[in-house]
């Protein structure tokens, strides 16, 4: 199975700074991933598809970058909306796996 | 709209059975490929299992032989019979779907809690 390593699983920031979370594959997944945002109680939200394309609806502040088994989130300025739990997902097996998440926090 | 409604969850005694349901509206679900997805308590998220919409079917290995998948296409409702519950089992359980092109899940239903407890 292949297995995705987010980090960091939190971290502490203000708003307006720039906010980055990473995953790794343990395989090649060619552009095969997905970042969710998810708040207490809810269902999680679909951010960014096919590692850069940005879900409809979703601000531009969110984008995605990389390919293979390395891939960023990043949240260009951080909006009060924005403290949540991140989650990365590979799509590319026929059952996916979610990386293990990272909250982000108020400073 | 497009909507996905689960229900059947509750609280059940370990070695139990429970089918959950995943009512969608406004798409096709035989035409879809549909996930099961949940999250313990304070946990992160865990893919459960995926129908295709030709069918085939794929479970995790913590549930494999344990749960089934399958879909009636007549009521456009997903379900997930869970058999020989385990505590470890205990999780709030989602449908999800992608549409069109975008594969990766973009619809979730609300959730519904799975307790394994004596």
């Amino acid at each position: 199975a292949i297995q995705m390593t987010q980090s960091p699983s939190s971290l502490s920031a203000s708003v307006g700074d720039r906010v980055t979370i990473t995953c790794r594959a343990s395989q090649g997944i060619r552009n095969d991933l997905g970042w969710y945002q998810q708040k207490p109680g809810k269902a999680p939200k679909l951010l960014i598809y096919a590692a850069s394309s940005l879900q409809s609806g979703v601000p531009s502040r969110f984008s995605g970058s990389g390919s293979g088994t390395d891939f960023t989130l990043t949240i260009s300025s951080l909006q009060p909306e924005d403290f949540a739990t991140y989650y990365c997902l590979q799509d590319y097996n026929y059952l996916g796996t979610f990386g293990q998440g990272t909250k982000v926090e108020i400073k | 709209e497009v909507q996905l409604v689960e229900t059947g969850g509750g609280l059940i005694q370990p070695g139990g059975s429970l089918r959950l349901s995943c009512a969608a509206s406004g798409f096709t679900v035989s035409s879809n490929y549909m996930s099961w997805v949940r999250q313990a308590p304070g946990k992160g998220l865990e893919w459960v299992s995926v129908i295709y919409s030709g069918g085939s079917t794929y479970y995790a290995d913590s549930v494999k032989g344990r749960f089934t998948i399958s879909r009636d296409n007549s009521k456009n409702t997903l379900y997930l019979q869970m058999n020989s519950l385990r505590a470890e089992d205990t999780a709030v359980y989602y449908c999800a779907t992608g549409l069109g092109t975008v594969v990766t899940p973009s619809v979730w239903g609300q959730g519904t809690l799975v307790t394994v407890s004596s």
